[in-house]
């Protein structure tokens, strides 16, 4: 079965810089997730969109954007990194129109960002 | 305040051996999820079993299964014969209400299965 793609995979940025990640969400899943987890920290979440547009918000830095596009993959743009930005970055998806999405949230393997 | 407690930050279990990890939540919300994920050291979530809170039985899936005890707001994960396969980090995860999709995580339980 098709499961969550986020690319890259591993990201090495030095302070001050931009990064963009991306997220392409279970065929059919019309909501994305994005969370963030430090080391040796649980997730937290950062932003979420539903059938393209914003739907709930969490802990995300006025540093970061994100949004869905039309074919709903996600992307989270990250500017004037920050050493504390380093942290494993999840993309999760849901099919929330059938409310499956109380249920189920499939998470992406990540993209590990290291600032430097 | 924490919203989802795991107490166990590190558990040890024999293989073949069952085990049970901790969680307890907080919320006045009378309808909401939890979720269990398993985290190996890759660092993938992998969603495991999912529990409502208007479910009438505990939920299972394969060897997990979910003693929810409502009125205790506990939801505490056993894992019945452990494999070596089973050593991850086990992270509790609650949705609240039906409007907020988001999932509120504790912060985890270290597992180590030994043969």
């Amino acid at each position: 079965a098709a499961g969550v793609i986020q690319s890259p995979r591993h990201l090495i940025k030095e302070k001050r810089e931009t990064a963009t990640l991306k997220c392409y969400p279970i065929p059919r899943h019309d909501t994305v997730y994005w969370y963030q987890q430090g080391p040796g920290q649980d997730p937290q979440f950062l932003i979420s969109f539903y059938e393209k547009m914003q739907s709930d918000k969490g802990s995300i830095p006025d540093r970061f954007s994100a949004q869905q596009f039309s074919d709903y993959h996600s992307e989270l743009n990250m500017s004037s990194l920050e050493l504390g930005d380093s942290a494993l970055y999840f993309c999760a998806s849901s099919f929330r129109r059938n409310l499956a999405g109380l249920y189920e949230q499939y998470f992406g393997p990540g993209t590990r960002l290291t600032v430097t | 305040a924490q919203k989802i407690t795991q107490t166990q930050p590190g558990m040890f279990v024999q293989e073949k051996e069952a085990v049970t990890l901790d969680c307890t939540y907080d919320t006045s919300d009378p309808s909401y999820g939890l979720f269990w994920y398993k985290q190996p050291s890759s660092g993938e979530m992998i969603f495991l079993i999912y529990q409502g809170s208007y479910d009438q039985q505990n939920a299972t899936e394969g060897r997990y299964s979910l003693n929810f005890q409502k009125a205790r707001k506990s939801a505490n994960l056993v894992i019945s014969a452990s494999q070596l396969g089973d050593s991850a980090m086990y992270f509790c995860a609650m949705r609240e209400g039906n409007s907020g999709y988001a999932l509120n995580f504790g912060k985890g339980t270290s597992l180590l299965v030994t043969p």
